[in-house]
């Protein structure tokens, strides 16, 4: 079945790690996105890449990192210098062959920091 | 500044009442405004709406936008608890490096459904 998965589901960090959470797509979709979520918030965007090799900052990068070496794969590191991360990460992906273009999301990844 | 604006952000319902959920937009380069419902997880797709005043309906949920007043309505008809869950628009603006454009949300609605 096509879709989005992420990993890990829950992934607890101590203060000053760095961690990486994944997300991998096998519907050939070229845009691929993050977004974090905090309690009674909507998704904000962290970063986007339309193509392989090329991404950009969205509304709140500061703190994170990203690659796209392959288009099924968005790898998101959150990094040491990233001071609230606890929050509900969430990758999704476009591309021909939605119904009208729409984002599909995968399961989602609670980071929470001890 | 680009936003995404809902209301109300949360509400009580009994089962069987009729829902308004709205969202206005002030997104340049708009092309397109999406609903989006979510249980605990991972937002699943409602609608898209592109074009002013063509309802959209799936079973009990309707959706209407108005490009000139920039709002969108979500309508849901004899609600049932399990209607319960945030329900988010986002506005999909495209700019002029990209291919496939940005979703900007809004806060979301919180929807409870008793029994």
């Amino acid at each position: 079945d096509g879709g989005i998965t992420q990993s890990p589901k829950y992934l607890f960090r101590k203060e000053g790690q760095n961690v990486t959470l994944s997300c991998e797509q096998n519907l050939n979709h070229d845009a691929m996105y993050w977004y974090r979520q905090d309690p009674g918030q909507g998704l904000r965007l962290i970063y986007y890449s339309q193509i392989v090799n090329d991404f950009q900052k969205g509304d709140i990068a500061e703190g994170y990192s990203v690659s796209r070496e392959k288009k099924e794969s968005f790898p998101l590191t959150v990094t040491s210098a990233q001071k609230n991360p606890t929050a509900f990460y969430l990758c999704a992906s476009i591309g021909a062959g939605g119904v009208g273009n729409e984002q599909f999301f995968g399961p989602g990844t609670r980071l929470t920091v001890l | 500044e680009d936003k995404v604006v809902q209301s109300p952000l949360s509400l009580v319902v009994h089962e069987g009442d009729t829902v308004t959920l709205n969202c206005s937009y002030e997104v340049t380069n708009f092309r397109s405004l999406l609903w989006y419902k979510q249980e605990k997880k991972a937002p699943t797709f409602l609608f898209m709406l592109t074009s002013s005043g063509i309802e959209k309906k799936s079973g009990r949920l309707s959706s209407i936008l108005d490009k000139k007043e920039l709002f969108s309505i979500l309508n849901i008809t004899a609600t049932q608890t399990g209607d319960s869950a945030i329900y988010l628009c986002a506005s999909l603006w495209v700019g002029t490096t990209d291919s496939w454009g940005k979703l900007q949300f809004g806060a979301g609605t919180q929807v409870v459904v008793t029994p």
